[in-house]
């Protein structure tokens, strides 16, 4: 019931596609989903997160979508460029711990 | 937010030593996190530290194997003993500002 699961594991795109990332959960006492931005050598970085009481946010060409009832969420990431390849990690918080996703590598293609 | 720095950025260790990783915050923090990140993988909890009282561990990790200090509310301290090559990940220390977790940039350690 504590689990995430990411995918893909890995994704490869071309420069201005659109990259989608895809999680699921289990457990509905989670209440804040937030997406993190790792490239190599960094610690992760916040991207983007969302509440369960709204289906959508975008920020820049950065979007979450929610489904609730099935207990899922998105990333996806518009008009993707090389400098986006890194990789991302979904999370979970239930009370103020964070479960991860396994990760998704992205790799833009110039 | 918060600005995290941590010491060493990465070091090379031999088997059966011992590494004190420090992590600093910018600001006052009631909670800290420890996690591990072995490579090419997910962040694992290691355990919650609170200023004042005994670390949290997760399980599967001991406060034998990971002691961890934290002395006052801009520092902790998380030490890797008796070390093995399964040791060799990267350690991350963040704090939560809300519900928000900012990380550190971590420790990449290599056991030999």
């Amino acid at each position: 019931q504590q689990q995430v699961k990411q995918s893909p594991q890995s994704l490869i795109v071309q420069k201005g596609g659109i990259s989608i990332i895809n999680c699921a959960y289990e457990n509905t006492a989670f209440d804040y989903f937030p997406w993190y931005q790792q490239f190599p050598g960094k610690g992760p970085a916040l991207l983007i997160a969302i509440r369960p009481d709204v289906s959508e946010k975008k920020e820049g060409r950065f979007t979450i979508s929610f489904n609730k009832s099935a207990k899922q969420f998105s990333l996806h990431i518009m008009d993707s460029q090389p400098g986006d390849s890194a990789t991302y990690f979904c999370a979970a918080q239930g009370t103020y711990k964070y479960i991860f996703g396994t990760g998704t590598r992205l790799k833009v293609l110039a | 937010s918060a600005v995290i720095s941590q010491k060493p950025s990465r070091d090379i260790c031999q088997r059966g030593t011992s590494l004190t990783i420090q992590c600093q915050v910018d600001s006052q923090v009631t909670m800290m996190f420890w996690y591990r990140q072995q490579p090419g993988q997910s962040l694992t909890l290691i355990a919650t530290a609170n200023q004042g009282s005994e670390a949290t561990y997760e399980s599967g990790f001991v406060i034998d194997k990971f002691p961890i200090s934290r002395p006052n509310l801009t520092f902790s301290t998380l030490t890797v003993s008796n070390m093995s090559p399964e040791d060799s990940s990267i350690y991350l220390c963040s704090v939560p500002i809300t519900d928000t977790q900012y990380f550190g940039p971590g420790t990449r350690l290599t056991v030999l």
